[in-house]
């Protein structure tokens, strides 16, 4: 079954407003999730590393201030769009791994989620 | 920085074809995992290779990784309508564990 679980599975916003995406973890504790980001009929980019308890690391060219992340617990992981716009529709998925910090760790995805912003 | 690379980025077969996927990193790698990723769902991790040269099968599946641990290919044999998806290889990131940078992809269709 699931160990990584997303909500919600799609989202519909008008421009201007803020939506929460949540990701947790299901039987492990995730002291590290994964944030990606995918255009259709495209890769997973990687948009930043969430870390419990401490602030989450982005990669090149994601604001930060604009999607916000924050790791409060071990198990749960939040990704925020702040001020969506048009351009930031895109399919966004979380992830995370039972053993952080290993190379030869495997992913486990949630199910993704859809925003569409009008 | 790292880059992972896989062709082709789209292949069409006939269901019972066979089906090869390519993927290339501009560094060594720890591993290489491969994922799938059915329309309209999530990457799901399929195999992971580790040694230099490793091959693994899980069914009509063959993974291998090349003896330099920079390439690795999957192939499919008798491919099947449940085949349908994007294969996604990935790679370590050079400095950090768990963190990993995909290639493109590649689109499988089967026609039945």
């Amino acid at each position: 079954g699931a160990v990584v679980s997303q909500h919600p599975s799609w989202v519909i916003c008008k421009s201007g407003t803020s939506v929460k995406i949540e990701c947790r973890s299901l039987d492990f504790q995730a002291t590290t999730m994964f944030w990606y980001r995918q255009f259709p009929k495209q890769s997973l980019m990687l948009m930043a590393t969430s870390n419990e308890g401490s602030k989450a690391t982005y990669e090149q060219g994601v604001e930060k201030d604009k999607f916000l992340i924050n790791h409060a617990s071990l198990t749960l992981s939040t990704l925020t769009v702040t001020s969506a716009h048009p351009e930031d529709s895109s399919f966004y998925i979380c992830s995370a791994s039972r053993s952080p910090g290993s190379y030869n760790s495997p992913l486990h995805f949630g199910n993704g989620t859809r925003l569409t912003v009008t | 920085g790292q880059q992972v690379m896989q062709i082709p980025q789209y292949q069409h077969v006939q269901e019972g074809e066979d089906f090869t996927t390519y993927c290339n990193s501009s560094t060594t790698l720890s591993n290489i995992q491969w994922y799938k990723q059915r329309p309209g769902g999530h990457p799901v991790f399929l195999i992971q290779l580790v040694k230099s040269g490793e091959v693994k099968k899980q069914k009509r599946l063959t993974f291998q990784f090349g003896e330099a641990k920079k390439n690795s290919s999957l192939h499919i044999t008798a491919t099947q309508t449940t085949d349908v998806g994007t294969y996604f290889c990935a790679g370590p990131g050079e400095t950090s564990g768990s963190r990993l940078t995909f290639g493109e992809g590649t689109q499988l269709t089967v026609n039945p």
